[in-house]
């Protein structure tokens, strides 16, 4: 069974551009997280789908982030325009539905973002 | 601020030795989990350990946790060269349906052949 897949792995753009990142959960997954990760900090959450639903966007920096999870299948997270405090490590994970009670996230490889 | 924080930052062992990180988070938890990262790999989940609970085994690694101290420590048993890679602590402290994880910044692990 394939895992979660992220495209591209790395990214690099200028300052203003525009990039769009995916990420392909496992079959099957209602859930689906996206997380960040900038140089030198720590893994920060940036939201979470519920099929094609946002359940938290309270870790999303600011206006400029935008996620979407059409059909609740694969998600995209565009950043428009980008600046340089964006360049990280993007990953996604995802996990199963299951109410209270805890299931595993699976994580992807990450896409590296770097902001010129 | 952080949720979890992990010392040492960095660590190199010998194969063999046994390596110990420890994790220490500052709100009430569900659990804790522990993650690897090899380089240019996604995150794996390595265990979790509930907040009932006080020690968990899995293969060559032991968790324990202390909620009355609000830490955690993983102890990674005969080391080997391929354990070389960083070490996450996540705690999940979510009410309901949502599971977001809080992480610590890490410890990066060199086990040296």
């Amino acid at each position: 069974e394939a895992g979660v897949t992220q495209f591209p792995s790395h990214s690099v753009i200028e300052k203003g551009q525009t990039v769009t990142l995916r990420c392909d959960p496992i079959s099957g997954h209602d859930n689906l997280y996206w997380y960040r990760r900038v140089m030198g900090k720590e893994i920060k959450f940036l939201l979470h789908f519920v099929k094609e639903s946002k359940q938290d966007e309270s870790g999303m920096p600011n206006n400029r982030f935008l996620a979407e999870r059409t059909g609740g299948t694969y998600s995209t997270l565009k950043v428009q325009p980008a600046e340089l405090e964006d360049s990280g490590v993007y990953f996604c994970a995802s996990s199963l539905s299951g109410g209270f009670s805890y299931n595993e996230q699976f994580f992807g490889p990450g896409t590296r973002l770097t902001v010129l | 601020s952080q949720q979890g924080e992990e010392d040492p930052q960095a660590l190199s062992i010998q194969e063999g030795e046994n390596a110990t990180m420890n994790c220490s988070y500052k709100t009430s938890i569900n659990n804790l989990q522990w993650y690897r990262q090899n380089s240019g790999r996604g995150l794996v989940h390595l265990i979790l350990i509930r907040s009932n609970e006080r020690e968990k085994h899995s293969g060559r690694l032991r968790v324990t946790l202390d909620t009355s101290k609000k830490s955690s420590s993983l102890l990674i048993t005969a080391s080997r060269a391929a354990d070389t890679a960083s070490y996450f602590c996540a705690t999940d402290a979510s009410a309901g349906n949502n599971r977001k994880l809080i992480w610590g910044l890490g410890t990066s692990l060199a086990v040296n052949p």
